[in-house]
């Protein structure tokens, strides 16, 4: 069964830069025809996409959010990682990574979630 | 791309459907059958219950069935159960590898 942990500091001062990563375990992340991928949701509000990664590296990113995000991936760790920079109080919200197929365009194994506070 | 739109609440008696409308655009719902639903119980991660307008993943009960006419997807839960009272968000592919999820109604069962 495919498991998909979120880890990082829940908490990041403003103009700084969120850190997350994403272990996947129970599968590679290395499998041909799944993305791997950031949605995020802001305290009693709906989810965003953030962005996603494939194996290779090639990356998609929100547009509104382009500006200011990296996925990078370290398939020897069976991982994926966010960075968000130039934080407001806005990018406060529970982080979720997840596994998305190229063929059905659906999230279909999700982490727990990290939540990120963005306070000085 | 602006998110879909939902009706914020929806609810239900115990044995009775509940329908919830997920509308977007051309470029999003109305050019892709790539629209999935997911259900959110508190605290909870989502859980995709359709992809591809009205395919159920394994293990999601048939009482869950979606369906799409021009640039509104719509799930539908028949037979509802007090374990349906959640949060179900909609989302569709737009384009050029971008993902839009709704607005997200919350159901009530009475």
């Amino acid at each position: 069964q495919l498991h998909l942990q979120a880890s990082g500091p829940g908490l990041v001062k403003p103009s700084e830069t969120l850190s997350l990563t994403c272990t996947v375990s129970g599968g590679s992340i290395s499998s041909s025809s799944y993305y791997w991928g950031w949605i995020r949701q802001p305290p009693g509000k709906g989810l965003e996409w953030i962005g996603s990664i494939y194996y290779t590296g090639s990356t998609y990113y929100n547009p509104s959010l382009k500006s200011r995000v990296t996925i990078s991936v370290d398939t020897s760790k069976n991982q994926f990682s966010l960075k968000l920079n130039s934080v407001t109080a806005a990018d406060t919200a529970v982080y979720y990574c997840a596994r998305h197929s190229e063929y059905t365009s659906s999230f279909d194994y999700w982490g727990q979630g990290a939540l990120v506070t963005v306070s000085s | 791309q602006s998110a879909l739109t939902q009706p914020p609440s929806a609810s239900g008696s115990p044995g009775q459907s509940v329908t919830i409308s997920c509308t977007g655009t051309s470029s999003d719902v109305g050019g892709y059958n790539f629209v999935s639903w997911y259900q959110q119980h508190p605290g909870k991660a989502p859980k995709l219950m359709i992809y591809e307008v009205s395919k159920r993943p394994s293990g999601v009960p048939d009482r869950f069935s979606g369906s799409k006419s021009g640039n509104t997807a719509s799930l539908t839960v028949s037979g509802l159960q007090a374990e349906d009272e959640a949060d179900y968000y909609c989302s569709s592919y737009a384009g050029s590898n971008n993902y839009v999820f709704g607005t997200g109604t919350k159901v009530t069962v009475l």
